[in-house]
């Protein structure tokens, strides 16, 4: 079972809302990851955590935040958005490295945000 | 300076027939290379993957080859299916870079068409 999944699908909100988008998976993976994707773009790296504990943060503005509560779950919390935010949201997972090699991240379907 | 390249932003062809997708990089340090492929408005899923130490790797009608020495990958789809038609991403990372090692580095992806 190679399943992320990530809730909501689809979200739109206003400039002064705050969300958040959900991510879950059970394959025991310890390396958890969001990625923003734009149109006609490959993923961009947002946010590493490792051991629930956060790893890499890419120079993304504060009004990400991201959340780690339990090897399972990765939040991502969203506040005073820009409309330029608007992108397909990915979370991913990966076992961590227990040799030289990298492990392959798997990705989850996406939220789609459209701030208005 | 983008490090994974793919040069070709497109590639049609006839069902049956077989499907080239090339890579190009870089980075020297880059150890672990994969393929996703990617729906409209959907995450990327994982395809296949090759470490360094190999030149290839075969996954029923999908094998990625990898030239060390000329900084280049491809991957072969044989034989080719309307349903394989989507974007496909090529990733690489190197496991030797700390925290940077989670850090997959995408190429901009090339759409795929295959035609019935």
């Amino acid at each position: 079972d190679t399943e992320v999944t990530q809730t909501p699908k689809h979200l739109v909100m206003g400039m002064t809302n705050k969300k958040s988008l959900k991510c879950e998976q059970h394959m025991g993976h310890r390396a958890m990851y969001w990625y923003k994707q734009k149109a006609k773009k490959p993923p961009e790296l947002m946010f590493v955590y490792s051991y629930e504990k956060l790893s890499i943060n890419e120079s993304v503005p504060s009004r990400f935040s991201p959340e780690c509560p339990n090897s399972s779950l990765l939040n991502l919390h969203l506040h005073a958005l820009q409309p330029e935010d608007s992108a397909l949201y990915l979370c991913a997972s990966s076992q961590t490295r227990s040799t030289r090699l990298t492990d392959t991240q798997y990705f989850g379907p996406g939220t789609r945000l459209t701030v208005l | 300076d983008q490090q994974v390249k793919q040069n070709s932003p497109s590639l049609s062809v006839q069902e049956g027939r077989i499907s080239i997708l090339n890579c190009d990089y870089t980075n020297s340090m880059f150890d672990y290379f994969l393929w996703y492929k990617k729906y409209p408005a959907e995450g990327p899923t994982f395809l296949i993957s090759i470490s360094s130490i190999k030149d290839k790797n075969e996954d029923g009608r999908f094998t990625v080859f990898l030239n060390k020495s000329a900084k280049h990958l491809s991957l072969h789809i044989v034989p080719s299916q309307p349903g394989d038609s989507a974007v496909y991403f090529c990733a690489a990372s190197a496991s030797n870079s700390g925290a940077g090692s989670y850090q997959l580095t995408f190429g901009k992806g090339t759409k795929l068409s295959v035609i019935p």
